[in-house]
């Protein structure tokens, strides 16, 4: 989706398990991000990074983390610690120029089993 | 703290018509405005944009209203379709931030 590919589209965890979503994109975008959607809800921001290397903590990062080695990629490691990870987790990537560039993938579905 | 709701969960309208997408915001320090479209199980499509020097911008089909003496944004759509059918979102950019806030999202149902 506009340049930007998730995976997987399905995810299942076993409590206790550590589990990595990825998130590419090609739009040569310097800032991305992962926000989780619960049913009904609107998007709540996990983490983003602005530059290679470098990266924040949103407003619910506890029992989550990311690394940035590279311009393209940006994966998000649900971690153990996260105690109701069951969600939809979706990326997005923006160009430096202004909110309006955002462009999101097409998610993934975790769920704890 | 920031947020950005909307008035309705569910906006039921039949073909044809002229579809009206409500959402308060209460950070006044906000300087962008986003409309998302958002189809199950797909990730959020941009519609439209407004920044808060204006208070109204055309798109094809849909015009998004920006009143910021009552912090409020509308979204309309003109002669809905039924692939307008989906979970529309409005967002926010504060001032000096790099942060999207999302409201929690209004589902159009489209009827024949």
């Amino acid at each position: 989706d506009g340049g930007i590919t998730q995976s997987p589209k399905y995810l299942f965890r076993k409590e206790g398990q550590n589990v990595t979503l990825s998130c590419e994109q090609n739009l040569n975008h310097d800032a991305m991000y992962w926000y989780r959607q619960d049913p009904g809800q609107g998007l709540r921001l996990i983490y983003y990074s602005q530059i290679v290397n470098d990266f924040q903590k949103g407003d619910i990062a506890e029992g989550y983390s990311v690394s940035r080695e590279k311009k393209e990629s940006f994966p998000l490691t649900v971690t153990s610690a996260q105690k109701n990870p069951t969600a939809f987790y979706l990326c997005a990537s923006r160009s430096g120029q202004g909110a309006g560039g955002y462009t999101f993938g097409s998610g993934t579905r975790l769920t704890v089993v | 703290g920031e947020s950005v709701g909307l008035h309705l969960p569910t906006l039921s309208v039949q073909e044809g018509d002229n579809s009206i997408i409500n959402c308060a915001y209460s950070n006044s320090a906000s300087d962008y405005f986003i409309w998302y479209k958002q189809e199950s199980g797909k990730g959020p499509q941009f519609i439209i944009d407004i920044r808060s020097n204006m208070d109204k911008r055309q798109g094809q089909r849909v015009t998004v209203l920006l009143n910021k003496t009552v912090k409020h944004l509308s979204l309309q759509i003109a002669a809905t379709q039924p692939g307008d059918s989906a979970v529309y979102f409005c967002a926010e950019t504060p001032v000096n931030t790099d942060k999207l806030i999302f409201g929690t999202g209004t589902r159009l149902q489209v009827f024949p």
